[in-house]
């Protein structure tokens, strides 16, 4: 069973250009989570989704940054517009479905590294 | 002030040490995750928790509800242990993807 993939793992955009992240969580996983690590920094919390929903985006910033979860294929976080405080690693978890209301363990991916110049 | 706290920040331990990370929180919470992040940046959850102790081989995390603080312990330390060790708690009014990170400790074991 492969883990949580993503790809590429790293990315170089000029400012202004469009990046998209893929995360392709676990099989049988239904959940996936983003996070972000900017340099010398904690990981924060950007957004929460499932299949064709997103359960919560209270950690994306409000504009330029997107993330979707299709019914088929992988997720994407979609950066519109980069500038250099995008620069960071971009983590993607997955975990199963929630049984009984008991939260699961997440599984990260590689993380993706962009870098703006 | 963070909302979760983790000390040390830095971490440096003779190979064969029992060492103690420690992780207090400020929010209620529904669970707690330790996490461990490898010099070349992968993340590999060690333990959830919501209540008392968990053990894994060498390492040992122990959560206290109450004093809402939790401890991760690794006995007989390795330089392969070598990492950044986070806290990461499931605050009771967020969804379950909404971790709140600690800021990390860098552990770092000598031969």
């Amino acid at each position: 069973n492969a883990g949580v993939m993503q790809n590429p793992r790293h990315l170089v955009r000029r400012r202004g250009q469009e990046a998209r992240l893929r995360c392709s969580p676990m099989k049988g996983h239904s959940h996936v989570y983003w996070y972000r690590q900017l340099p010398e920094e904690g990981l924060k919390f950007m957004v929460y989704l499932q299949k064709e929903n997103i359960i919560d985006e209270s950690g994306m910033p409000k504009e330029r940054f997107s993330a979707e979860f299709p019914k088929e294929g992988p997720s994407i976080l979609r950066i519109q517009q980069v500038v250099r405080g995008d620069s960071a690693a971009y983590f993607c978890a997955s975990s199963q479905s929630l049984s009984g209301g008991i939260t699961d363990t997440q599984y990260f991916g590689p993380g993706t590294r962009l870098t703006v110049l | 002030k963070n909302e979760v706290e983790q000390s040390p920040q830095n971490l440096t331990a003779q190979e064969g040490e029992f060492i103690t990370i420690n992780c207090s929180y400020s929010v209620g919470i529904s669970a707690l995750h330790w996490l461990q992040q490898h010099p070349g940046g992968g993340i590999v959850s060690l333990f959830m928790l919501s209540s008392g102790k968990k053990k894994h081989g060498r390492l040992i995390a122990t959560i206290n509800i109450q004093e809402k603080h939790s401890s991760l312990h690794i006995t007989a330390s390795h330089p392969r242990d070598s990492a950044v060790y986070i806290c990461a708690v499931i605050g009771r009014r967020g969804s379950q993807g909404n971790l709140i990170f600690g800021k990390g400790t860098k552990l770092s074991v000598k031969p």
